[in-house]
């Protein structure tokens, strides 16, 4: 039990759909994060959020579209994807976006690009 | 343009310590060195951070050069569910922001 949920665990999408990944964090954090693990990559960093706010964008392409109503809760919206965005997307949190803080991770959503 | 070295692969006999090392040659002087584990099909799951000096928690020891280039991650008796991929990480400091940077890993086997 790590205090961040993703759902779905798993996804498969054609590339024309529109879905959307939730991530929840109990942890009265701050900062919330998205991740791309690609098979045999680094992490890739997406975005980060503080209170609410977008404070990083990694050049990730329009057809990712993140959202944070409020501290606990972040989305990310997918709209006509490539299939060299299947991956598996991580979302953390840490209690603020600072260079020293550790970071919670969820266990992912499974993505799958048809 | 790895900011992290480690070695791909360890074995580790079961109630021993596991030392895991990291070159970080080219870290700055306000990154911080990360090691996370990941168990397969899950999250990654943080262990311990420091900057300069030797920390320990209750998972485990970071220990850190005096020159910063290098760290070494302790597991001081190890079990069969430590058996993970290990991240040595550093904070990399961009233009953009601040990049939590994650190395390919030493994937530990904790051997009965």
């Amino acid at each position: 039990e790590t205090g961040v949920t993703q759902t779905p665990r798993h996804l498969v999408m054609g590339m024309t759909n529109k879905k959307s990944l939730k991530c929840e964090q109990h942890l009265g954090h701050n900062a919330m994060y998205w991740y791309k693990q690609s098979a045999k990559k680094p992490l890739e960093l997406m975005f980060v959020y503080s209170l609410e706010e977008r404070v990083e964008n990694n050049s990730v392409p329009s057809r990712f579209s993140p959202e944070c109503p409020n501290s606990s809760h972040l989305f990310l919206h997918l709209h006509t994807l490539q299939p060299e965005d299947s991956a598996l997307y991580l979302c953390a949190s840490s209690q603020e976006a600072e260079l020293n803080q550790p970071q919670h991770f969820g266990d992912g959503t499974r993505l799958s690009i048809l | 343009d790895a900011k992290t070295t480690q070695p791909p692969s360890m074995d580790c006999a079961e109630g021993r310590a596991a030392n895991l090392p990291c070159n970080h040659s080219t870290i700055s002087g306000n990154e911080y060195v990360y090691w996370y584990r990941q168990i397969h099909s899950q999250g990654p799951q943080y262990i311990i951070h420091g900057l300069k000096n030797n920390e320990t928690n209750e998972m485990a020891s970071l220990i850190i050069t005096e020159d910063r280039k290098s760290s070494t991650l302790i597991l001081p008796h190890a079990t069969l569910r430590d058996t993970a991929v290990y991240y040595c990480i550093v904070r990399v400091e961009l233009s953009t922001g601040n990049q939590f940077y994650f190395g390919t890993g030493t994937s530990l086997t904790v051997i009965p």
